[in-house]
């Protein structure tokens, strides 16, 4: 079975500038959640989607970031314009239903620089 | 929100002993918890996971905790390995939509 899949797995770009990250979760799952984590901490909960709505984005800085997930199977993260303070790994995770109590399965993360 | 820590940021140990990681969480309507392994440039994968209702569950080489009284979870691994360097996260679940929240992590650092 194919797991999270994310691109790209690198990134550097300058302040103010924009990026954008992309996340196709494991087959059939409809929940999907997009992960902040800064170096030498836990992943942070930014946004999370139940098909193509969305569940929870109480975590997302809307200002500059913004998630969709039109179709109900990928998804793409969006940050624009760019801070130093969001150098960090973005990670996507999926699981099943999004009932409580189920896995999470994480992809391998895009890491961002900011410079 | 309330939040999951670890009690050591770093563990050193001999290839073939046995490793203990320790997490403390905060909330009490926490209902179920995952171990997940983070390998440097990789994505956390899942080890092993255990509900509110259990003391202990064991796996492959691996046994979590879970102490309600005190909010306390520990991963064991037994005759732990060189591959079994990483960084180790305990996360909680105590959210209705599925949401888990992380504590900072413990390096785990095997000596061969």
């Amino acid at each position: 079975e194919a797991g999270v899949a994310q691109s790209p797995r690198y990134k550097i770009i300058e302040k103010r500038q924009s990026v954008a990250f992309w996340c196709n979760p494991i087959s059939g799952h409809a929940t999907l959640y997009w992960y902040q984590q800064i170096l030498g901490q836990g992943p942070k909960l930014l946004i999370q989607f139940q098909n193509n709505g969305v569940v929870d984005d109480s975590q997302l800085p809307k200002d500059r970031f913004s998630a969709e997930r039109l179709k109900g199977v990928d998804s793409t993260l969006k940050i624009q314009p760019a801070k130093l303070e969001d150098s960090a790994v973005y990670l996507c995770a999926s699981s099943l239903q999004g009932r409580a109590n189920e896995k999470l399965f994480f992809g391998s993360g895009t890491q961002l620089s900011v410079l | 929100g309330e939040s999951v820590g670890l009690h050591l940021p770093t563990l050193s140990v001999q290839e073939g002993d046995n490793s203990i990681i320790n997490c403390a969480y905060s909330n009490s309507a926490s209902d179920y918890f995952i171990w997940y392994k983070q390998e440097s440039g990789k994505g956390p994968q899942f080890i092993i996971d255990i509900r509110s209702n259990m003391d202990k569950r064991q796996g492959q080489r691996v046994t979590v905790l879970l102490n309600k009284t005190v909010k306390h979870l520990s991963l064991q691994i037994a005759a732990t390995q060189p591959g079994d360097s990483a960084v180790y996260f305990c996360a909680e679940n105590y959210h209705t939509g599925n949401q888990f929240y992380f504590g900072t992590g413990t390096s785990l650092t095997v000596i061969p």
